[in-house]
């Protein structure tokens, strides 16, 4: 079946470093969601991509759809304690209108000040 | 504001016992799903439910049941059938039939059984 990995599956990195993660997928997608969650919460979408090679802003975020339709890359720029959390993406199961998601494991990010 | 709401945001429940996870939205989505998060991993499908009166198995529905019996409301039951029940259930809803399709997710309930 469908599997999403995310990597890294965790990272370190001191306040005011650019961190970038990826997702790469078994098959090809035509959408790609990046979510953020805070402990104890639940996901909060960042940034959807719905072209090949499409590369979208969300304020320091910025997520690029690749080109093989197959991976995604989130970087998030000049980071913040703030920007902790757990990071998700998330790519349709199928493409028959059921509009189920598949998502990966996470990226778990901590900033250090 | 427009969102949704899942209560409670903590349960605590004897093992035998059902309880009910409740998942309200007031986007006008007509889809919406429940997920179950343990630690450490991603989110597993446990159902979901694309119009009002119908709903479909997700990949871990064994020992839950759902209904949708309004649009906005979308209930889990987790049943003594369920064996190991403790985790973050999560709730989310989709609009079904336009291009652009995100899921939106609720605040989630932690459930745990004592």
């Amino acid at each position: 079946g469908q599997q999403l990995n995310q990597s890294p599956q965790s990272m370190f990195i001191q306040e005011g470093e650019d961190v970038s993660m990826n997702c790469t997928s078994s098959s090809i997608f035509n959408t790609w969601l990046w979510y953020k969650q805070d402990p104890g919460e639940g996901p909060v979408l960042l940034i959807a991509l719905y072209k090949a090679g499409e590369l979208t802003s969300n304020g320091r975020l910025t997520a690029q759809f690749g080109i093989t339709r197959k991976d995604s890359f989130l970087n998030i720029s000049a980071s913040i304690p703030s920007d902790v959390g757990i990071y998700f993406c998330a790519g349709p199961r199928d493409t028959s209108g059921t509009y189920k998601y598949i998502f990966g494991t996470g990226t778990r990010l901590k900033v250090l000040a | 504001d427009g969102g949704i709401t899942q209560s409670p945001k903590y349960l605590f429940r004897k093992e035998g016992q059902n309880v009910t996870l409740s998942c309200e939205q007031n986007l006008n989505h007509d889809a919406m799903y429940w997920y179950r998060q343990d630690p450490g991993q991603g989110l597993r499908l446990i159902y979901y439910s694309q119009i009002v009166n119908d709903f479909q198995k997700g990949d871990i529905a064994e020992g839950y049941s759902v209904s949708r019996e309004k649009k906005e409301s979308f209930p889990l039951t987790v049943t003594s059938a369920q064996k190991n029940p403790t985790a973050f259930y999560l709730c989310a809803s989709s609009m079904v039939g336009v291009s652009y399709n995100e899921q939106f997710f609720g605040p989630g309930t932690r459930l745990t059984v004592l």
